[in-house]
């Protein structure tokens, strides 16, 4: 089975800061690849995905993140954090041969300090 | 948002009870997903339904059942309700392959 591998549980950062979140996954067929972001309170949104074509993807917010097949990777990125950004992270992966279930990571809490 | 409703939005039970969590859409989408939510573990899906009266087991499926006899309902049902079910359950909607899910709010179950 598929897993989807988080590496930080919790990150701590000040405005302005960088933000790089890891996300690792273990199946090495075709995927799909989500970025979805949590807000204090509310559901999940969609940050940004990855299908096909250029493996760096730009999401909503100023988020990035990029594919990297050889490391079944899809790290998420922005380069500067604002307060606004406090929320839970979560990394998903969908087999395309699986059909439609999606695998979600552990997620990240992110704190920004104002 | 995408027209997802879940019902009850809060609800307290006693182990051993049944209980149901309703899920509504209005945007006709085929595939219709339960997870739930628990620190440390991110979103398990529980079940999830590609169809009317299609439904397939996730990861996390023993001890719920779930039912799809129209388009817009999804009912996920707790047969005997557990301590350990205690969670925050979301219903996500999907109107296709190689789309995004839509979440709902979430349903906060606590079970005594």
């Amino acid at each position: 089975a598929q897993s989807v591998s988080q590496h930080n549980h919790h990150v701590i950062l000040s405005e302005a800061a960088s933000l790089e979140l890891g996300c690792n996954y273990s199946y090495g067929g075709t995927v799909n690849l989500f970025w979805y972001v949590q807000y204090p309170g509310q559901h999940l949104q969609l940050l940004l995905k990855y299908f096909s074509g250029d493996p760096l993807v730009k999401g909503i917010k100023g988020f990035e993140a990029e594919f990297i097949k050889s490391k079944f990777s899809f790290n998420l990125r922005k380069p500067s954090v604002q307060w606004s950004d406090t929320a839970e992270y979560f990394c998903a992966v969908n087999e395309r041969a699986a059909g439609n279930k999606l695998t979600f990571g552990g997620g990240t809490r992110v704190l920004v300090k104002p | 948002d995408a027209g997802i409703t879940q019902s009850p939005r809060h609800k307290v039970t006693e182990t051993g009870t049944p209980v149901t969590l309703r899920c509504h859409q209005t945007e006709n989408h085929r595939y219709m997903y339960w997870y739930r939510q628990d620190p440390g573990h991110g979103l398990r899906l529980i079940h999830y339904s590609y169809g009317v009266k299609d439904t397939d087991k996730g990861e996390v499926s023993d001890g719920y059942s779930v039912s799809r006899s129209k388009t817009e309902d999804f009912l996920l049902t707790l047969e005997s309700a557990t301590s350990s079910q205690t969670s925050v359950y979301f219903c996500a909607i999907k109107p296709a392959t190689n789309e995004k899910l839509f979440f709902g709010s979430g349903t906060q179950l606590s079970v005594l």
